[in-house]
């Protein structure tokens, strides 16, 4: 399958202080990509669809203000979570969608765990 | 109602027994459908496409009823090292995954 890399793939931080994870699609140029959330024993949560070039769409109930997505380039997608606090911590996953697929399969990183203290 | 749900499970079975696993839906829309496999603290990672013929990988076989809107996972001579969390998941405009079905083999 497609390989999607994520950066860091853990991070400990302080409250109130700003956090940088990077998604890159290695082999394949992706004009869509997604991020996730997940916590503990918990489902995948979609929260926001990446799009190249344009705005992100944010899911219902999450904040856009809190959680900024750059997708600068066909390659790379960025999520910064801003002012972060305890309630943050998560493992946050991204994915991207092969646009040759012709059934859309997407293909995820291999995640960011968040411990914000 | 979820869109996407599963029996949470967990499922305990001996190794060499065949285990079933349901999903449904509620997006009639929906347009594909596939089975993830998602080990401890690790992102999932796509076990198979869910074809509306039905369609099989070894020992997995997974099938599609549009009518009653649920996928189906057939796993045959469960092996250890299937244990894991399988997540199915809807695409309509995105991505839906249901909260996943836990899956021990024992010895």
């Amino acid at each position: 399958g497609a390989v999607v890399s994520q950066h860091p793939s853990w991070v400990i931080c302080k409250s109130g202080t700003s956090v940088k994870i990077e998604c890159r699609s290695l082999d394949f140029q992706a004009t869509t990509m997604f991020w996730y959330r997940q916590f503990p024993k918990q489902s995948l949560m979609l929260m926001a669809t990446s799009n190249e070039g344009s705005k992100a769409t944010y899911e219902q109930g999450v904040e856009k203000d809190k959680f900024l997505i750059n997708h600068a380039s066909l390659t790379l997608s960025t999520l910064t979570v801003t002012s972060a606090h305890p309630e943050d911590s998560s493992f946050y996953i991204c994915s991207a969608r092969v646009p040759s697929g012709h059934y859309n399969e997407q293909f995820f990183g291999p995640g960011t765990r968040l411990t914000v203290l | 109602r979820k869109e996407v749900e599963q029996d949470p499970g967990p499922f305990n079975v001996p190794e060499g027994a065949t285990v079933a696993f349901n999903c449904t839906y509620s997006n009639s829309a929906s347009q594909s459908f596939f089975w993830y496999r998602q080990d401890c603290r690790k992102e999932p990672k796509l076990l198979m496409s869910v074809y509306s013929s039905g369609n099989e990988d070894g020992r997995f076989t997974a099938q599609l009823n549009r009518a009653s809107q649920y996928i189906s996972l057939l796993i045959r001579d469960s092996k250890l090292s299937d244990s894991a969390t399988y997540l199915c998941a809807v695409n309509t405009d995105k991505l839906i995954f249901g909260t996943g079905t836990r899956l021990q083999v024992f010895p």
